[in-house]
């Protein structure tokens, strides 16, 4: 059975950079796009973006655009998320999510990463 | 403010039917697949329909789907206390290239 495994929690400091992994374990997810969703505490679901299997081709959120990278290791089955230029507003639960076929059905996701921004 | 509007709560007692509605506009619900996600407090969301109709493997008849132009609705029978949740539709927008969630509705069963 695939899982989606991500890193642990972060605490950074306004102005910083944070990256996050997501790993699948059980099998690959090399021929699957992945989505980067986030929560913020007492908000909704926020798409982020959107990684291709061959990590060649992203699609970012605009809101995002400028401050976010995603990228991929297909060798070691592992997603990456980096966001720059942290404030107290991405504080927020970060998911990982597997794409199998229509752009928005996400059917697989990681079981998230508390990243919390404060001074 | 979400451009998938959903109502922010909803209730009703065990046993019963409930709908959530998922408004949208042409660029996104008319013209795209829409899904639905369970959320439970301290845990992943999880895929209830994708497709606007279709069930992933594991989930209950309980739970279906449905879209009329711009509109797509979850609907939900034999309403037990475990279905206590936050409900979110998704669907890609066209127009601006992104996977929109509606802003969820949080169902109460009382």
């Amino acid at each position: 059975q695939m899982q989606l495994v991500q890193s642990g929690p972060e605490l950074r400091r306004p102005g910083a950079s944070v990256k996050v992994s997501c790993k699948a374990s059980g099998n690959t997810f090399s021929s699957n796009y992945v989505h980067w969703v986030r929560q913020a505490p007492g908000q909704g679901l926020e798409w982020m973006g959107i990684i291709n299997p061959s990590g060649a081709t992203t699609t970012y959120a605009r809101k995002f655009q400028g401050r976010v990278t995603m990228t991929r290791d297909t060798s070691t089955s592992s997603v990456y998320l980096q966001l720059t230029g942290l404030t107290s507003d991405d504080t927020a639960v970060y998911y990982c999510a597997r794409k199998p076929t229509s752009a928005a059905t996400l059917d697989l996701w990681g079981q998230g990463t508390l990243v919390s921004v404060t001074s | 403010q979400s451009v998938l509007t959903q109502p922010p709560s909803m209730s009703a007692a065990p046993g019963q039917t409930v709908s959530i509605s998922c408004s949208g506009g042409t660029s996104n619900v008319e013209s795209n697949f829409v899904s639905w996600y369970q959320h439970l407090p301290g845990g992943a969301p999880k895929l209830l329909i994708y497709d606007d109709d279709k069930r992933p493997s594991g989930i209950p008849d309980r739970f279906s789907g449905s879209k009329s132009d711009t509109t797509a609705t979850l609907g939900i029978t034999g309403l037990q206390t475990g279905d206590e949740a936050e409900y979110y539709c998704g669907s890609w927008d066209s127009s601006l290239r992104a996977v929109l969630f509606g802003g969820g509705t949080k169902l109460t069963v009382l």
